[in-house]
């Protein structure tokens, strides 16, 4: 049980476009979901969190217009990378929060963005 | 002082050795206690979560919580080569976003 999918697993843009990645809660309902940032080596960078049907909390740093979040379901969490850029390359993972408890958190296996 | 304090390594050991993996933290708010595994390329794996100091046992893992010195503890016993990853202790107050440590990067040799 809670299985997490994201969709793209990678994804090659060209610079100016925008890019969509889907994070679904495959066998429970999460009422928030969280969006992460992960570069080569490093450790987990929150973005944002996001609520079923209200607007996300982002991060401080985080520009909310360029990373867009929508929170439709309780198993569907959308993240879109407006205008991308190559700085914005990197390695994309979202989590849900649910399962055993509403304090665990289950992460998908990550998106790999590449903006040429 | 950050939150959460976890030593990078990297830590190699042989197959079958006992592994020990440690981070501190330094608000005592901090409720829940959780473990995750994460494999090159790929998404963090819960492996522990624990929310209550002591210690908790799930196969060749044990996860160890002391409260009173803000320290967690992985196990790992009789490691193997497929446990090689980065080990991300990770900790919350109940209704918060999870709070990572760096990771410690493992490798275990056959």
């Amino acid at each position: 049980g809670a299985v997490v999918s994201q969709h793209p697993s990678r994804v090659i843009c060209k610079s100016g476009t925008s890019v969509k990645i889907e994070c679904r809660s495959l066998d429970f309902q999460a009422t928030t979901m969280f969006w992460y940032r992960q570069f080569p080596k490093k450790s987990l960078m929150l973005m944002a969190t996001s609520n079923e049907g209200s607007k996300a909390t982002y991060e401080q740093g985080v520009e909310k217009d360029k990373f867009l979040i929508n929170h439709a379901s309780l198993t569907l969490s959308t993240l879109t990378v407006t205008s991308a850029h190559p700085e914005d390359s990197s390695f994309y993972i979202c989590s849900a929060g649910g399962g055993i408890s509403a304090d665990t958190q289950y992460f998908g296996p990550g998106t790999r963005l590449t903006v040429l | 002082q950050k939150e959460v304090e976890q030593d990078p390594g990297p830590l190699s050991v042989p197959e079958g050795a006992i592994v020990s993996l440690n981070c501190t933290y330094s608000n005592s708010a901090f409720q829940y206690f959780m473990w995750y595994r994460q494999y090159s390329r790929k998404g963090p794996e819960l492996l522990m979560y624990t929310y209550s100091s002591g210690n908790k046992e799930d196969g060749r893992f044990t996860a160890q919580v002391d409260k009173s010195s803000k320290y967690i503890s992985l196990f790992i016993r009789d490691s193997q080569p497929s446990d090689s990853a980065t080990y991300l202790c990770a900790i919350k107050q109940a209704g918060t976003a999870l709070i990572f440590g760096k990771g410690t990067t493992l490798s275990v040799s056959s």
